[in-house]
């Protein structure tokens, strides 16, 4: 399995209400990525885990919860979000154990209106 | 901190001719370089990246890039262009590869193909 697979493909949410993205990957690799991109441009880093563990939060704001409940599934909570939050959700996996192998491999995303 | 910038936001070729999309990087250590596409309303797709082996990467697609230390660049071309090359490509940055910071992605180039 060389993919990273995000569940669901689109979502539409309230303002008020709660949901959550899911992103699993089953290559091995312990670095797991979310990426944020507005339409026309690059993807922007919000958070990393590396082994489990939050180690880049990039200023995020709290309304976006990530959660990293296994070294296989990394998940992203949304609540109360506002509509300039709508945008393509990517997450992406990498393993950098060996150099040859070195490379980030993406979700194909979730893509989120808020109404 | 390192970065990549992409010349021309738009770039057009007629199909069968050279594709030539253009990538600077700056980085204080020697960095790892990617080159994805992206087709619309899709994930990322990596081309070919480059990690301090061989200068010159082929890559899928008949996609090729040479990495230039002197020149801080890296190009991505290919001889002839088809009609399904038509998409965003995004030149992207790494200067960690044993640890998980992410990428960095310059602005993207949008390839159009002209019959």
């Amino acid at each position: 399995d060389t993919e990273v697979t995000q569940t669901p493909k689109h979502l539409v949410m309230g303002m008020t209400n709660k949901k959550s993205l899911k992103c699993e990957q089953h290559m091995g690799h312990r670095a797991m990525y979310w990426y944020k991109q507005k339409a026309k441009k690059p993807p922007e880093l919000m958070f990393v885990y590396s082994y489990e563990k939050l180690s880049i939060n990039e200023s995020v704001p709290s309304r976006f919860s990530p959660e990293c409940p296994n070294s296989s599934l990394l998940n992203l909570h949304l609540h109360a979000l506002q509509p300039e939050d709508s945008a393509l959700y990517l997450c992406a996996s990498s393993q950098g154990r060996e150099l040859a192998n070195y490379g980030y491999t993406f979700g194909s995303g979730t893509r989120l209106t808020v109404v | 901190a390192q970065s990549v910038t992409q010349l021309g936001s738009h770039v057009s070729v007629s199909e069968g001719a050279l594709v030539l999309l253009r990538c600077n990087y700056s980085s204080s250590v020697p960095p790892y370089l990617f080159w994805y596409v992206q087709y619309p309303n899709q994930g990322l797709q990596l081309l070919l990246k480059y990690t301090s082996a061989a200068t010159l990467v082929k890559g899928i697609n008949g996609f090729e890039a040479e990495f230039k230390k002197s020149e801080t660049s890296f190009h991505l071309t290919k001889p002839s262009a088809h009609m399904s090359d038509a998409a965003e490509y995004f030149c992207a940055v790494s200067d960690n590869w044993g640890g998980a910071d992410g990428l960095t992605f310059g602005k993207g180039t949008h390839l159009i193909i002209q019959p």
